[in-house]
Order: C-alpha cells, then structure tokens, then sequence
C-alpha cells in the first residue's frame, strides 16, 4: 500500500541553525501538507501546497518557513533560522485532491532545537 | 478557539465492548468530517470520514455518526480490540480549508 514517507525521523539541531525536513508523498497524489504537533498540544496545519505553488498557510508558517518541491518526488520543508519553540514533531501529509478527499500522513519528524 | 473539541481526553473499555469516541464542533461550515487513529512515535492513520450530507458511515467495525443539528459526531469501535489502543483526533474542514483537528482521546481497551 503506497505510503508518506519522511526523513529524518528525529533532527536535533541548535537554535538558529537552518533545518530542511524531507517528505516523499504518495506518487499520484497532487495536494501536499505539512502539519505540525508540539508534545501535549493539538496537530496544528501549517501549508498546504498545489501545482507548485502554496495555496494556503497558517500564521505559524512565517518568513522562517519555506516549502519546496525540487523535484517530482520530494516535498520539503525548511525552517530557515530555528527557535526553541519550534521543537515539536512535523508531519507531511498528501491528498489525491481538495475538498472531501482524506489526508494521508507520513510518519513525522521530531524536531529538537536546543 | 476550538472549532474542534474532543472533551475526553481518555477512555478505557474492556476488550469485545464498545467504545465510543465523541466529537463537537463550532464551525457550521465544516462539511467533511475525519477519524485518524496515532500511536507512540507515528503519524495519523486515517479511518474512516463522513461527509454533511450523511448521517452514518460504515467501515468494519468502525461506523461514524454526524448529527449536524448538534455539531457532534461519535466513531463506535465494535467490538473493541487491544489492538485499538491508541489517540483518536477527529478532524473536520470546509471545501478548500486546511484540516482542524481536535486535541484527541487516548482509548486504552483492556484484554
């Protein structure tokens, strides 16, 4: 069964230090997500991404965050100068499309900034 | 602000019984409502969904109930299995809109 794929499971990095956190989504998926869950808290939507392009952000998603897909495969996300309370886990989700279609989600990433 | 409350943040029922997950929501917009199933150190699994125009979506064991007058929707786990033990988010959104979820309830089912 096709499935979300991240990498890396667990990125520790230091505060300041740029990140990029990788996705591979389901192949004939076209609609791409990153949510995210700091411990304790509820999964909250930060993008959502179509025909190479955002189409939609929260307001978490700021001048620090930037999404990319650089090629037909991978969808990532990248947090350009992290926070300490940016520390939470990162999950990509894809979509066949918009409106009542299921998200799939992948694993997630459990960021640690220190 | 919770457009989408989950009240129970836990729950234990004993293996072969039901276990009911409940659900409210604010937004009279939503139109398209979804369970996903978390364990420890993964991402959600989606379950099963309901669109407004249904009352009732059956999967398996799995039936999700919307009653849109109420703003409540409940998953029914039947008959409940260890298995099943995990956080339950339910999730709703409106057309385009990004999904919201609800904080989630932990179901413990004991063998």
């Amino acid at each position: 069964e096709p499935e979300v794929t991240q990498t890396p499971s667990h990125q520790v990095t230091q505060m300041g230090q740029e990140v990029i956190l990788r996705c591979v989504p389901i192949s004939n998926h076209l609609y791409f997500y990153w949510y995210r869950q700091i411990l304790g808290q509820k999964v909250e939507f930060l993008v959502s991404f179509y025909n190479n392009e955002i189409s939609e952000k929260s307001e978490i998603f700021d001048d620090q965050f930037s999404v990319e897909r650089p090629d037909g495969s991978n969808f990532t996300l990248k947090i350009r100068s992290t926070k300490l309370e940016d520390s939470a886990m990162y999950f990509c989700a894809s979509s066949e499309g918009t409106g009542p279609y299921e998200q799939y989600f992948g694993p997630g990433t459990r960021l640690t900034v220190t | 602000d919770q457009q989408v409350k989950q009240n129970s943040p836990s729950l234990s029922v004993q293996e072969g019984r039901i276990s009911i997950l409940n659900c409210d929501y604010t937004n009279s917009m939503f139109d398209y409502f979804l369970w996903y199933k978390k364990y420890p150190a993964e991402g959600p699994t989606f379950l099963i969904s309901i669109s407004s125009i249904k009352d009732k979506n059956e999967d398996g064991r799995f039936t999700v109930f919307l009653n849109k007058s109420a703003k409540h929707l409940s998953l029914h786990i039947v008959p409940s299995q260890p298995g099943d033990s995990a956080v339950y988010f339910c999730a709703a959104k409106s057309g385009n809109t990004p999904l919201v979820f609800g904080k989630g309830t932990r179901l413990s089912v004991i063998a």
